[in-house]
């Protein structure tokens, strides 16, 4: 159990377009989903916390206008890289978190965006 | 803390021997630690976990200890495998309010045969 999911695992994408990565919980309800991004051999930083049915909160640093997120259902989170540029090209995992009392968020594989 | 590192530490061990992962977090008020795991191009994999009212835990192959003392947590992994090989990282969340985890910096663990 505990099966999250990401589509798509690696998308390349010419500078200037918008690409949108979704983030599902397969086996549970996940009130609240985490957007991390990865840049090569560093760890993982948050950009986002999202809550289903409410705004995402975002880190200190992270555009709201780029980096859009919907969490639309208990099921399903969505980031939307808009405009983006090569120095957006990154590793973005998600997680999901069942809620309260559990602490453990359980994590996607993963998607890397290449940004030509 | 949050942590930002352009270069992984890395530790090499020799394959069944045990292997000793570090980690120093920085926030005082956290109350949850975890270990994961990841390997080359795959999201983060749960190892194991330890709260904050207790100093060790254990689980298979793998323990856990905490010091709150000194703010540091450390990963034991015994009888290491090929399959160990991977970067680890420790990562802390607070105790009221935020549910968001803070990852430390990540360990390479290289297992050499």
């Amino acid at each position: 159990g505990a099966v999250v999911s990401q589509h798509p695992s690696r998308v390349i994408c010419k500078s200037g377009t918008s690409v949108k990565i979704e983030c599902r919980s397969l086996d549970f309800q996940a009130t609240t989903m985490f957007w991390y991004r990865q840049f090569p051999k560093q760890s993982l930083m948050l950009m986002a916390t999202s809550n289903e049915g409410s705004k995402a909160t975002y880190e200190q640093g992270v555009e709201k206008d780029k980096f859009l997120i919907n969490h639309a259902s208990l099921t399903l989170s969505t980031l939307t890289v808009t405009s983006a540029h090569p120095e957006d090209s990154s590793f973005y995992i998600c997680s999901a978190r069942p809620g309260l009392p559990y602490n453990e968020q359980f994590f996607g594989p993963g998607t890397r965006l290449t940004v030509l | 803390g949050e942590s930002v590192g352009l270069h992984l530490p890395t530790l090499s061990v020799q394959e069944g021997d045990n292997s000793i992962i570090n980690c120093a977090y920085s926030n005082s008020a956290s109350d949850y630690f975890i270990w994961y795991k990841q390997e080359s191009g795959k999201g983060p994999q749960f190892i194991i976990d330890i709260r904050s009212n207790m100093d060790k835990r254990q689980g298979q192959r793998v323990t856990v200890l905490l010091n709150k003392t000194v703010k540091h947590l450390s990963l034991q992994i015994a009888a290491t495998q090929p399959g160990d090989s991977a970067v680890y990282f420790c990562a802390e969340k607070e105790a009221q309010g935020a549910q968001k985890l803070v990852f430390g910096q990540g360990t390479r663990l290289t297992i050499n045969p």
